[in-house]
């Protein structure tokens, strides 16, 4: 089946900890996204990538770092750097620019700080 | 103040009544999208806009672009409904999001 497949659902960050999640899509989508979703706020764009080998910061990229060697994967680490990680994170795909078209999405990596 | 504020907030409804989320926005936009997110976090496009309306099975969206308005309608709702509804806008490069109406559907 096509689709978004993040991993993994649930991850644990000690203090001073980097963590990557992954975001694997088979839709052949020439765009990924990255989204932080807290509690009462809407989804925030940490980073996206338009194309391989290029991304670009959304609004809350502090603390965040991104790569996309491949189309169908754009890992996000977490790092030391970023204070406050314990959120919701979202990934998505979609054909062309940013919201240009429709959107899919994994269904998520929900990260706590041990 | 938001660039995406959504009403209501919360909303419950009974087994087969219509329903009806709104979205105002104050940017100028090129296109506005509405998700649907699942209990366990999962999120689905259901509608993206430009103008006008669209339907999809008990699923209706319309936007009014002059109001900077759209409008999302739920026909003889269904507890398997019961999801939170997230209204979203694209306006430049930049990506908004409203918070969120969280929909419950009672049997």
């Amino acid at each position: 089946d096509g689709g978004i497949t993040q991993s993994p659902k649930y991850l644990f960050r000690k203090e001073g900890q980097n963590v990557t999640l992954s975001c694997e899509q088979n839709l052949n989508h020439d765009a990924m996204y990255w989204y932080r979703q807290d509690p009462g706020q809407g989804l925030r764009l940490i980073y996206y990538s338009q194309i391989v080998n290029d991304f670009q910061k959304g609004d809350i990229a502090e603390g965040y770092s991104v790569s996309r060697e491949k189309k169908e994967s754009f890992p996000l680490t977490v790092t030391s750097a970023q204070k406050n990680p314990t959120a919701f994170y979202l990934c998505a795909s979609s054909q062309g620019g940013l919201a240009k078209n429709i959107q899919y999405f994994g269904a998520g990596t929900r990260l706590s700080v041990l | 103040k938001n660039e995406v504020e959504q009403s209501p907030q919360n909303l419950t409804a009974q087994e087969g009544e219509f329903i009806t989320i709104n979205c105002s926005y104050s940017v100028g936009i090129s296109a506005l999208h509405w998700l649907q997110q699942h209990p366990g976090g999962g999120i689905v496009s259901l509608f993206m806009l430009s103008s006008g309306k669209k339907k999809h099975g008990r699923l209706i969206a319309t936007i009014n672009i002059q109001e900077k308005h759209s409008s999302l309608h739920i026909t003889a709702s269904h507890p398997r409904d019961s999801a939170v509804y997230i209204c979203a806008v694209r306006s430049g490069n930049q990506f908004y999001f409203g918070t969120g109406t969280s929909l419950t559907v009672i049997p």
